[in-house]
């Protein structure tokens, strides 16, 4: 019963280089967000898609670009890499309903040098 | 402006002590969640309380929705060693069925 899954668990990047965070659900929810969490910031949404085809930008859209490839799977990319998004990055996804819990991965622990 | 207050940020006790953590707000919802992260593990929702002056318990575990469905509060009875991690309170905001807004957590550890 996997749930949410997210690669890499970690990962090292140099600043200015780019990479791309995977996220797959298996529990055919419509909704599918990106969070960040940073020490004392708590937990901050960077996008969401609130269903296929869809995308919007959260509280902190800036140096990310998302791709919802399809139902299952929603993907977010660092273009630059900088210092301050070095973060936990956590996926999740939910039912397309109001008041609906969020599922989350266990995040990938992303530190740029 | 934080949404959500969460207090106190940082709570350390011996097992089987009480407590309760608080989540305050100026704002009115129609909902509110709480949620437990244990360390190198992704939030997981404990409970969602919908109605103002509900009190769901889940095993030593109270949570109680303000009246005004304002704030919330979480009380837990004999805290044990498991209890510990971070206690995340959230709603959805704006009108949005999608953004969800976190308070800052109460990280909690219990002693053995």
């Amino acid at each position: 019963n996997a749930g949410v899954t997210q690669t890499p668990k970690f990962q090292v990047l140099k600043t200015g280089q780019s990479m791309t965070l995977q996220c797959a659900q298996d529990m055919n929810h419509n909704s599918m967000y990106w969070y960040r969490q940073d020490p004392g910031m708590g937990l901050r949404l960077i996008y969401y898609s609130a269903s296929e085809g869809t995308t919007d930008k959260g509280e902190v859209p800036n140096g990310y670009n998302v791709s919802r490839l399809n139902k299952r799977e929603f993907s977010l990319r660092l273009e630059s890499a900088a210092p301050s998004q070095t973060s936990v990055y956590f996926c999740a996804s939910s039912r397309l309903q109001s008041n609906q819990p969020q599922h989350f991965g266990d995040g990938t622990r992303l530190s740029i040098l | 402006t934080q949404l959500l207050e969460q207090s106190p940020q940082f709570l350390s006790i011996q097992e089987g002590e009480n407590l309760t953590v608080y989540c305050n707000s100026s704002s009115v919802f129609s909902s509110l969640q709480w949620y437990r992260q244990e360390p190198g593990e992704g939030p997981v929702l404990l409970v969602t309380v919908v109605t103002g002056g509900e009190v769901k318990k889940l095993k030593r575990l109270t949570f109680q929705f303000g009246d005004a469905r304002k704030d919330s509060s979480l009380h837990i009875t004999a805290a044990q060693p498991g209890d510990t991690g971070l206690y995340l309170c959230a709603v959805y905001s704006g009108g949005s069925n999608y953004k969800l807004t976190f308070g800052k957590g109460t990280l909690l550890t219990v002693n053995p």
